[in-house]
């Protein structure tokens, strides 16, 4: 069974630039989940979905942050413009029945 | 509201000799909890989840945890240690039905040989 993929793996940019990170879950999950990872802290959720819709996105920024998973399958994070303090790892994570997340390998993102 | 907080940020131990990564959670409901291991460069890996079966759960590579609800700890434990236990360790609480996860700070267990 094919695990969580993300791309890109690694992103680079300067501060008020935009910046895109893909998420493809595992096939048949319906829960995709996505978290920020600052470096010393554990990951702090940024936003849930059932399917295509929103299930908790308290903790999104969205001033500045936004997600959509179009179709219920892939999903995308978008940071628009970016911050120094956005400098961090983003995890996506998908859930079946059981509750259980699987996550993908993460994006590293440095933000000069 | 839930939180998690994991008592110690860093755990040294030798190896072969026992571990316990502590684990209290605070939570207004009935919460699945979970331990997640993230080795170096590698993505997050499931150990162990406690959903109100059972209270002594195991889990991968000889790791076991035991909920215990009137202290609302579900410590993390292994007889004897191994150098590839070497990671950070992640507590997670989640409400139930796939609701809002929350994850604490982690512990960076260190195994001396």
């Amino acid at each position: 069974e094919a695990g969580v993929a993300q791309s890109p793996r690694y992103k680079i940019i300067e501060k008020r630039q935009s910046v895109a990170f893909w998420c493809n879950p595992i096939s048949g999950h319906a829960t995709l989940y996505w978290y920020q990872q600052i470096l010393g802290q554990g990951p702090k959720l940024l936003i849930q979905f059932q399917n295509n819709g929103v299930v908790d996105d308290s903790q999104l920024p969205k001033d500045r942050f936004s997600a959509e998973r179009l179709k219920g399958v892939d999903s995308t994070l978008k940071i628009q413009p970016a911050k120094l303090e956005d400098s961090a790892v983003y995890l996506c994570a998908s859930s079946g029945d059981h509750n259980e997340q699987f996550f993908g390998p993460g994006t590293r993102l440095t933000v000069l | 509201a839930q939180s998690v907080t994991q008592l110690d940020s860093h755990v040294s131990v030798s190896e072969g000799t026992p571990v316990l990564l502590r684990c209290n959670y605070s939570s207004s409901y009935s919460p699945s909890l979970f331990w997640y291991v993230q080795h170096p460069n590698k993505g997050l890996q499931l150990l162990l989840k406690y959903t109100s079966a059972a209270t002594l759960v195991k889990g991968i590579n000889g790791f076991e945890a035991e909920f215990k609800k009137s202290e609302t700890s579900f410590h993390l434990t292994k007889p004897s240690a191994h150098m590839s236990d070497a990671a950070e360790y992640f507590c997670v609480s989640q409400n139930t039905n796939a609701g809002k996860s929350t994850f604490g700070d982690g512990t960076t267990l260190t195994v001396k040989p």
